[in-house]
């Protein structure tokens, strides 16, 4: 596609429950990156697929949090049992090759509200 | 580890006036520098970036310059217009090849009036 798409675009849902967020990158980026951005907080990393390597987890705030990326494609981005502290904007974004130089190009984002 | 500290807004500014948003940040090795913009109603956007030590970024009237003896990438502009009204994230990233994500300041949001 022409950009970074993400879906959708606005989520409210009750605390407890399951929210899947979609997010289908640059055709032949093969970096992918999921971003998490609060009011006051900035950018928060979450996770990071490169190829065919596993994904860097580091950025996930807890257990509840976790993300897959199919066919080295579109990721889904999937949160369980959702708190009100998750409600936040999700951004995907990706890049071509994935070193340490090159631009990210960022989708519009989801936003999550938890009640 | 990794982090950048960015100044904090809001900054509030009339057209024409020079703009310095101070960025300054910890590393390891020899970081990639990059300011990002985020306009109202839009996604970030690469603004400009600088890869080595003393080398200047520039785009649409806004600089940076990558100054490894104070650790800072600082964003001036000479001349605000109400355009930029937006927030800008200074970010780094460490390593010469992947497993590289950005590490994001916490915005600074700018506003220009007219």
């Amino acid at each position: 596609g022409a950009g970074v798409s993400q879906s959708p675009s606005n989520k409210v849902t009750e605390k407890g429950k399951d929210v899947e967020l979609r997010c289908d990158p640059i055709s032949g980026h093969t970096a992918l990156y999921w971003y998490r951005q609060s009011l006051g907080q900035g950018l928060e990393f979450l996770i990071y697929f490169q190829g065919n390597s596993a994904p860097d987890k580091s950025g996930l705030p807890s257990d509840r949090f976790s993300a897959e990326r199919t066919g080295g494609s579109v990721s889904t981005l999937t949160i369980q049992r959702t708190q009100q502290e998750d409600s936040a904007v999700y951004l995907c974004a990706s890049s071509l090759g994935g070193t340490a130089t090159e631009k990210l190009f960022f989708g519009s984002g989801t936003q999550l509200s938890v009640l | 580890g990794n982090s950048v500290t960015q100044m904090e807004g809001p900054v509030t500014l009339s057209e024409e006036a020079f703009l310095t948003i101070n960025c300054t940040y910890t590393a390891t090795g020899y970081p990639s520098l990059f300011w990002y913009v985020q306009y109202p109603g839009e996604g970030l956007q690469l603004l400009l970036k600088a890869t080595k030590a003393d080398d200047k970024g520039s785009n649409k009237g806004f600089e940076a310059t990558y100054r490894k003896e104070t650790t800072s990438f600082h964003l001036e502009k000479g001349s605000v217009q109400v355009s930029d009204s937006a927030v800008y994230f200074c970010a780094l990233s460490a390593g010469v090849s992947g497993n590289t994500p950005l590490v994001f300041g916490k915005g600074t949001r700018l506003s220009v009036i007219a």
